[in-house]
């Protein structure tokens, strides 16, 4: 079975600072890992994920985040925080069955981003 | 573009009510998902259609039944509601297989006094 933990409930950067959300994941089987962001009253959308290329990803508005087998861990990082990045992100991990794209949501990571 | 829609928008709701959310894809993708999101719980997933025809049951899917008729149309009913199904549900799409990103609806927020 497929898990994903996220570090962190609440994460506040001041602007221009590095963001570090951290995600650990558990799976049998080679994963596929993605983040997906939330901004507040919408659904969610994607940001990059990880499918076994290039274990640096690189994602929408800055975004990148590193595949580290050895840790079992997908953090997302963005070195220079911005206003608008405030939102929730999510972590997730493909929870294969079949042809089934299950997706295993970690319990989200709040960004706030202070002026 | 629509992409997904999702109705209600909103509803509060009698426990004990039947409740259907609407979820209409204009992709044409195979795979739709309804999830539940909650404070602390992040989204977990209720039902899954791979494909027209076909449903399968996700983490929570008690006091949930879905139907795939088409491809575009996922509906999730709420057979007699209870509080503990207060909850912003998400559809979701996607093209099926493991490496696939889903696209999501907005939500709908549901609250069952």
């Amino acid at each position: 079975a497929q898990s994903v933990t996220q570090l962190g409930s609440h994460v506040s950067v001041s602007e221009g600072a590095l963001v570090l959300l951290r995600c650990n994941y558990s799976s049998s089987v080679p994963p596929y890992l993605f983040w997906y962001v939330q901004y507040p009253n919408q659904g969610l959308q994607l940001l990059l994920k990880y499918t076994s290329a290039a274990t640096l990803v690189k994602g929408i508005n800055g975004f990148e985040a590193e595949f580290k087998k050895s840790e079992t861990s997908f953090h997302l990082t963005k070195p220079s925080a911005h206003m608008s990045d405030a939102a929730e992100y999510f972590c997730a991990v493909s929870g294969l069955s079949g042809a089934t794209n299950k997706l295993i949501f970690g319990t989200g990571t709040l960004l706030a981003v202070q002026p | 573009i629509a992409g997904i829609t999702q109705a209600p928008t909103s509803q509060i709701l009698a426990a004990g009510r039947r409740m259907t959310l609407r979820c209409t894809q204009d992709m044409r993708h195979n795979a739709m998902y309804w999830y539940r999101q909650d404070l602390g719980l992040g989204l977990r997933l209720i039902h899954y259609s791979n494909t027209a025809g076909t449903t399968g049951k996700g983490e929570v899917p008690d006091g949930y039944s879905v139907s795939r008729a088409n491809t575009d149309d996922f509906p999730l009913t709420l057979a007699s509601a209870v509080p503990s199904q207060t909850s912003v549900y998400f559809c979701a799409s996607g093209s099926g297989g493991g490496t696939g990103e889903l696209f999501f609806g907005e939500g709908s927020r549901l609250t069952v006094l």
